[in-house]
């Protein structure tokens, strides 16, 4: 059964550090995964797109990684700050076309 | 350019009843798929639609339905409403489709079925 983890549940960070949260999936043949962060009561907003064949993608202080040989991603949010505080999600897009979600990790970041 | 548009944002309805939900993708974007969200199942992949053609689908029973018109808003129906239905359901666009390209997500409509 193609599953899609996300650990911890839930992070509190201190305002101004680092921090890594973690994405793992059971199938190694995959399409893409996708980050995305979702604020109480709204939608979704992409934040990095890492296809199959790129190892990386960076966008302004978030960096994302993709190991498929270990089902692994990390996306990692340099010098936090307390608008970073949300519920962060990643997808992955499996060779059989199926999107699975995992359930997030709700960020909160300390002032 | 405007962003992923969902209308109606709030809907109550009663169990039996049926439900439309309209989505307005991104200009340009042809491909539009839907989600439900829930507590207790988190995101769950409904269906895809692409030039008004059905892709893929997901594990939902068949009261769960979806069309696409010629410029691209897509509207998804729901049948004989159950309690389980409330939700928040979101749609998304992408230029080419979900294999190659970076959805963007509408606000969402929440359901609540009473």
């Amino acid at each position: 059964k193609q599953e899609v983890t996300q650990i911890p549940a839930a992070l509190s960070v201190p305002e101004g550090e680092n921090l890594v949260l973690n994405c793992s999936f059971t199938d190694s043949a995959i399409y893409n995964l996708q980050w995305f962060r979702q604020d109480p009561g709204k939608g979704l907003t992409s934040l990095l797109l890492i296809q199959s064949s790129q190892r990386e993608q960076t966008s302004g202080r978030l960096n994302a990684s993709l190991d498929k040989s270990s089902g692994r991603s990390t996306l990692y949010i340099a010098a936090s700050q307390p608008g970073d505080s949300a519920t962060y999600l990643c997808a992955v897009l499996f060779g059989n076309e199926k999107l699975t979600f995992g359930t997030g990790t709700r960020l909160t970041i300390i002032p | 350019k405007a962003g992923v548009t969902q209308t109606p944002r709030y809907l109550i309805k009663t169990r039996g009843q049926q439900v439309t939900l309209s989505c307005s993708p991104i200009s340009g974007h042809r491909s539009v798929s839907w989600y439900q969200q829930t507590p207790g199942q988190g995101l769950q992949f409904l269906f895809e639609y692409f030039s008004e053609t059905q892709r893929n689908k997901g594990n939902f029973p068949g009261r769960f339905s979806g069309r696409q018109f010629s410029n691209s808003r897509s509207e998804m129906n729901v049948s004989t409403l159950e309690l389980g239905d409330s939700a928040l359901y979101l749609c998304a666009s992408s230029l080419g489709g979900r294999l190659t390209d970076t959805q963007y997500f509408g606000p969402g409509t929440r359901l609540t079925v009473l």
